[in-house]
């Protein structure tokens, strides 16, 4: 069965700082993988994914995350975090087939 | 505007009167699905469907039911709902296996 674990439940760092939210993913076969972000009281918005190719993926607002196949890591990061990226991001992983499974989440809070 | 659309946003109900919320997207896609978002526990999936009258169960069904007799709409239903399906649901939508989903912007659910 497919997983995703996010080891951290909240993230904390000062503007300007880099940004790194750590995702790692049990599945058989070939993953693809997403990241997604949360704000107050709105729905799921896609970030990024990795289907293939280079294990550096670059995605939207800014952010990027790279593929580890040999640590089974997908860790989502932002070269300089600002305060409007406080928010929710889960990690999520798609095998073969088409059920999305997502990490719990981690709360990422950028102070000024 | 692509999108997935959830109503209602906001449903406060008393344990045993059935509800359904519903679920329409207007992108052609085959895939659906719903998730319920708890604190600590991510998304957990509950129902989908790959196509028309093709539906299966996700990780946590027992309470739910689903129907998909057109491709644009995925309704969830509570037959008799309890409190313990006070939670915050997602429906969400996908091309093919390799996209990401779209979301839906979430169905805010109180069962007293």
């Amino acid at each position: 069965a497919q997983s995703v674990a996010q080891p951290e439940d909240q993230v904390n760092v000062a503007e300007g700082n880099p940004l790194t939210v750590k995702c790692t993913y049990s599945v058989s076969g070939n993953p693809y993988l997403f990241w997604y972000v949360q704000y107050p009281n709105r729905g799921l918005q896609f970030l990024l994914k990795y289907i293939t190719g280079d294990n550096l993926v670059k995605g939207s607002y800014g952010f990027e995350a790279e593929f580890n196949k040999s640590q089974t890591s997908f860790h989502l990061k932002k070269p300089s975090a600002l305060v409007s990226d406080s928010a929710l991001y889960f990690c999520a992983v798609r095998d073969k087939g088409y059920k999305l499974s997502f990490g719990a989440g981690t709360t990422v809070t950028v102070r000024a | 505007e692509a999108q997935v659309t959830q109503n209602p946003r906001y449903l406060i109900t008393v344990t045993g009167k059935k509800l359904t919320v519903t679920c329409s997207q207007n992108m052609n896609h085959e895939y659906m699905s719903w998730y319920r978002q708890d604190p600590g526990l991510g998304l957990r999936q509950i129902y989908y469907s790959m196509n028309v009258e093709v539906t299966d169960k996700g990780d946590v069904p027992e309470g739910y039911k689903v129907s998909r007799k057109e491709k644009r709409n995925f309704p969830l239903i509570l037959e008799s709902p309890s409190p313990n399906q006070t939670s915050l649901y997602f429906c969400a939508s996908s091309l093919t296996q390799g996209r990401g989903y779209t979301f839906g912007s979430g169905t805010r659910l109180t069962v007293v």
